[in-house]
């Protein structure tokens, strides 16, 4: 979906520097999610933001991982200090608003992903 | 512990025959799935969706259905087309008020024309 839009695509870090992820959800969506997917796995869920708001990260990893969603911009999620397990493609989703489960409909809306390679 | 298990890792099918993946999931409190499918180097694209209050959803060539007592839900794609050759996850909504998925590992379809 390319309305949901991530940049970079690629991203290349030396160990011990530090990636910044970039997401712009679709347009009149407020709930962001980021994901990540390590090679020959599936998607693992990190961190659930709304506006200005962290609601779940029980995803992420305690050190280094933070992310944020500002009232303007871009939701951005930061690695610091990177290592080489750190290497995974990263995926951003959004939604506008949450139906009750069962009465409606839940789907997330991803981005085309963030490839970090850490060398 | 994977909550949502996808088995077979890929399969292969004929172009025009039915196709059917399959997710099985452990925790009783799910109560949302979805199907997304991926393309190589794009995100994950949703499918169709069913509620824990039905059995079945249907929407053109796709076909989703829920056996609850066995924790178990299908994909049917019919007829099967070339395009369809993809990754498939099933997702399940976890009912905790985050509403975040949890994924399968994914399958991966091969439509030979």
């Amino acid at each position: 979906n390319a309305d949901v839009m991530q940049n970079p695509r690629h991203l290349v870090r030396r160990r011990g520097q530090e990636a910044r992820l970039r997401c712009s959800p679709m347009k009149g969506h407020s709930h962001v999610y980021w994901y990540r997917q390590l090679p020959e796995e599936g998607l693992k869920f990190m961190v659930y933001l709304q506006k200005e708001n962290i609601i779940d990260e029980s995803g992420m990893p305690k050190e280094r991982f933070s992310a944020e969603f500002p009232k303007e911009g871009p939701s951005i999620l930061r690695i610091q200090q990177v290592v080489r397990g750190d290497s995974a493609a990263y995926f951003c989703a959004s939604s506008p608003r949450f139906e009750v489960p069962g009465l409606g409909e839940n789907e997330q809306f991803f981005g085309p992903g963030t490839r970090l390679t850490v060398l | 512990d994977q909550q949502v298990k996808q088995n077979s890792p890929s399969l292969s099918v004929q172009e025009g025959r039915i196709s059917i993946l399959n997710c099985d999931y452990t925790n009783s409190m799910f109560d949302y799935f979805l199907w997304y499918k991926k393309y190589p180097a794009e995100g994950p694209t949703f499918l169709i969706s069913i509620s824990s209050i039905k059995d079945k959803n249907e929407d053109g060539r796709f076909t989703v259905f829920l056996n609850k007592s066995a924790k178990h839900l299908s994909l049917h794609i019919v007829p099967s087309q070339p395009g369809d050759s993809a990754v498939y996850f099933c997702a399940a909504m976890v009912d905790s008020g985050t509403y975040k998925y949890i994924f399968g590992t994914g399958t991966r379809l091969k439509v030979l024309a």
